[in-house]
């Protein structure tokens, strides 16, 4: 889906490096989300955000750290990266996710060596 | 806090015969029940959803099932295709304005030619 893109696509960087993902969209959603992926666990939250003054934790937020500087704008961040955060990283957006369909991003494939 | 539970993590079937995954949840307040299926390479997407209200929902060769006693639900393809083959998740989230929505860990369904 066009409407919610990811920068960059792929990264490799070495342990201890900072890192920032970021999401931008233009459906106009207020809810935002990171998601990790890691083969046979799913899709597991890190942060979401349900506005621009609202930042909450998920299931797996240790190491991570997020910046909602608009509407349509989420950042995650990785202040010192560590091996075990390589995955696939997606950022969604939804109106509601109590009824409503959750819209992702093309993720962001990152390697920390 | 919700927690879903997904079967089988991988499943192949021949190509024009039916596949069945199962998932089960926690949260007696789930009310919503989507399903994304994710190909090789490419963002999930829903292809089906269901809520607490209705038993069942069809969509061509796609079907989900609910049972809110048992507390799970199911996702049926009938005559599958080449072209479904892909990751399989299914999610649960209760109704709530601060409610988030929680994956299973995903079905990788091969079909078999």
């Amino acid at each position: 889906d066009a409407d919610v893109t990811q920068t960059p696509r792929n990264r490799i960087t070495k342990t201890g490096k900072r890192i920032m993902l970021e999401c931008s969209q233009t459906k106009g959603h207020d809810r935002m989300y990171w998601y990790r992926q890691d083969p046979g666990l799913g899709l597991r939250l890190i942060y979401y955000s349900f506005d621009v003054k609202d930042i909450n934790k998920g299931e797996i937020s240790d190491g991570y750290s997020v910046s909602r500087q608009a509407q349509a704008k989420f950042s995650l961040s990785l202040e010192s990266a560590i091996p075990n955060q390589t995955a696939l990283y997606f950022c969604a957006t939804s109106r509601d996710p109590g009824t409503d369909t959750q819209y992702f991003g093309p993720g962001t494939r990152l390697t920390v060596l | 806090g919700e927690n879903v539970e997904q079967h089988p993590s991988t499943l192949s079937v021949q190509e024009g015969d039916s596949a069945v995954i199962k998932c089960t949840y926690s949260d007696s307040a789930s009310n919503y029940f989507p399903w994304y299926k994710q190909e090789l390479g490419k963002r999930p997407q829903l292809i089906i959803d269901i809520r607490s209200n209705v038993g069942e929902k069809k969509d061509q060769r796609i079907a989900v099932t609910l049972n809110k006693t048992a507390k799970h639900f199911s996702l049926h393809i009938t005559e599958t295709q080449p072209e479904d083959s892909a990751v399989y998740f299914c999610a649960a989230t209760p109704y709530s304005s601060a409610s988030k929505i929680i994956f299973g860990s995903g079905t990788r369904l091969s079909i078999r030619p």
